[in-house]
């Protein structure tokens, strides 16, 4: 199975940081990678797919990039609603793996 | 709208069965590719199972001979059949909406407790 690490575990920001998380495939994964954000008691929500592409309706402040076997979710500027956790799934092979997650509290 | 919307958790002893639904709305079941993913409490998540359009099916190692996945296509609904469950299978369920490509709708969840 395809292992996804993702850095760091936790974070602590204010709102209008600008936040980076990062997410490694233990192989190639192409670009077959997608971001979710899960609150607390809450099912995952899509962000981004296809590791760069903005699921609608998400703002645009959410990005995606790659480089090889590492993914990167960056938030520009930290609202009061994205304080959550987050979590990068491949779906190039399965099964399909998914990260460990990154929870985003506040500072 | 798309709306997925699970029921049929509960407590069951180690070794029980028990079968899980996730009811469909504003998208057809039959040529869509379904998948459940669970979350232990406090945990991530975890892949479970998928469904392609094609009925291919697909499992986890941690699942596979105990749970099967199937769909009901006049009734628009997704099952989970989970049997000879053992204590690390209590997660919340939730079922959504991909397996090919993202998760890009999913349900509520609902909280199986596998105990004695």
């Amino acid at each position: 199975a395809i292992r996804m690490t993702q850095s760091p575990s936790s974070l602590s920001a204010s709102t209008g940081d600008r936040v980076t998380i990062t997410c490694r495939a233990s192989q190639g994964v192409s670009s077959y990678l997608a971001w979710y954000q899960q609150k607390p008691g809450k099912a995952p929500k899509l962000l981004i797919y296809a590791a760069s592409t903005l699921q609608s309706g998400v703002p645009s402040r959410f990005s995606g990039s790659t480089s090889g076997t590492d993914f990167t979710l960056t938030i520009s500027r930290l609202q009061s609603e994205d304080f959550a956790t987050y979590y990068c799934q491949q779906y190039y092979n399965h099964p399909r793996t998914f990260g460990q997650g990154t929870k985003v509290e506040i500072k | 709208e798309v709306q997925l919307v699970e029921s049929g958790g509960g407590l069951v002893q180690p070794g029980g069965s028990l079968r899980l639904s996730c009811a469909a709305s504003g998208f057809t079941v039959s040529n869509n590719y379904l998948s459940w993913v669970r979350q232990a409490p406090g945990r991530g998540l975890e892949w479970v199972s998928v469904i392609y359009s094609g009925d291919s099916t697909y499992y986890a190692d941690s699942v596979k001979g105990r749970f099967t996945i199937s769909r009901d296509n006049s009734k628009n609904t997704l099952y989970l059949q989970m049997n000879s469950l053992r204590a690390e299978d209590t997660a919340v369920y939730y079922c959504a909406r991909g397996g090919l490509g993202p998760y890009d709708y999913w349900g509520q969840g609902t909280l199986v407790t596998v105990s004695s």
